[in-house]
């Protein structure tokens, strides 16, 4: 089994505050990773698929990076605001066969 | 209205006795899946399919069957005998398998209980 780490776990801020989480994930094998966004009570969203090492995407106030030599990709939320709380997930994507998902990152946004 | 819908949302069901999770897509995807998830751990994969009539185990598919007789619909059984069947059912699908970077489209989930 494929080993995807996110950190931090959890992370609380305040509304206007920027913040970033990592995910680091195998080096070797690498297809593309996977970004998704998780609100409470509603479906997994994804936000972004990354292929090639240097990446770098971006949406709205979000943006992520990805460095596959190393095995890891930054996910940076600009001036953020109480609807980013969501858990942000990231999946490894070895094209083998499926995706092996992170534990994710729960964030929070207070007013 | 184009998406996957799982039902019900809520299901409660008393130990020793087989359940099963619905899972329908309306998104002409070729490949579905299911996942499992508890608290404080990732999405862990139960079962996949990639077309009609073919299927393969995941991570964890001890205790869990599946079937997939149409295209849309990815249905999980969970048997008696996966011992610690409480938790967050998930059911993705998407255009192909992994390989091919497209991304998985999910659905509401389905928190089984049993009692």
């Amino acid at each position: 089994i494929l080993n995807v780490e996110q950190s931090p776990q959890s992370l609380h801020v305040q509304e206007g505050d920027s913040t970033n989480f990592t995910c680091s994930f195998p080096s070797s094998n690498f297809y593309a990773l996977h970004w998704y966004r998780w609100e409470t009570a509603k479906s997994p969203e994804a936000l972004f698929v990354m292929t090639l090492n240097g990446d770098e995407k971006k949406k709205g106030r979000i943006s992520a990076t990805l460095n596959t030599k190393e095995g890891y990709s930054y996910l940076y939320i600009k001036g953020s605001q109480p609807e980013d709380s969501a858990t942000y997930l990231c999946a490894f994507n070895s094209g083998y066969s499926t995706l092996t998902f992170g534990k994710g990152t729960m964030l929070l946004v207070s007013p | 209205d184009g998406g996957i819908t799982q039902s019900p949302k809520y299901l409660f069901r008393k130990e020793g006795q087989n359940v099963t999770l619905s899972c329908e897509q309306n998104l002409n995807h070729d490949a579905m899946y299911w996942y499992r998830q508890d608290p404080g751990q990732g999405l862990r994969l139960i079962y996949y399919s990639q077309i009609v009539n073919d299927f393969q185990k995941g991570d964890i598919a001890e205790g869990y069957s599946v079937s997939r007789e149409k295209k849309e619909s990815f249905p999980l059984t969970v048997t008696s005998a996966q011992k610690n069947p409480t938790a967050f059912y998930l059911c993705a699908s998407s255009p192909q398998l992994a390989g091919n970077y497209n991304e998985q489209f999910f659905g509401p989930g389905t928190r089984l209980t049993v009692l």
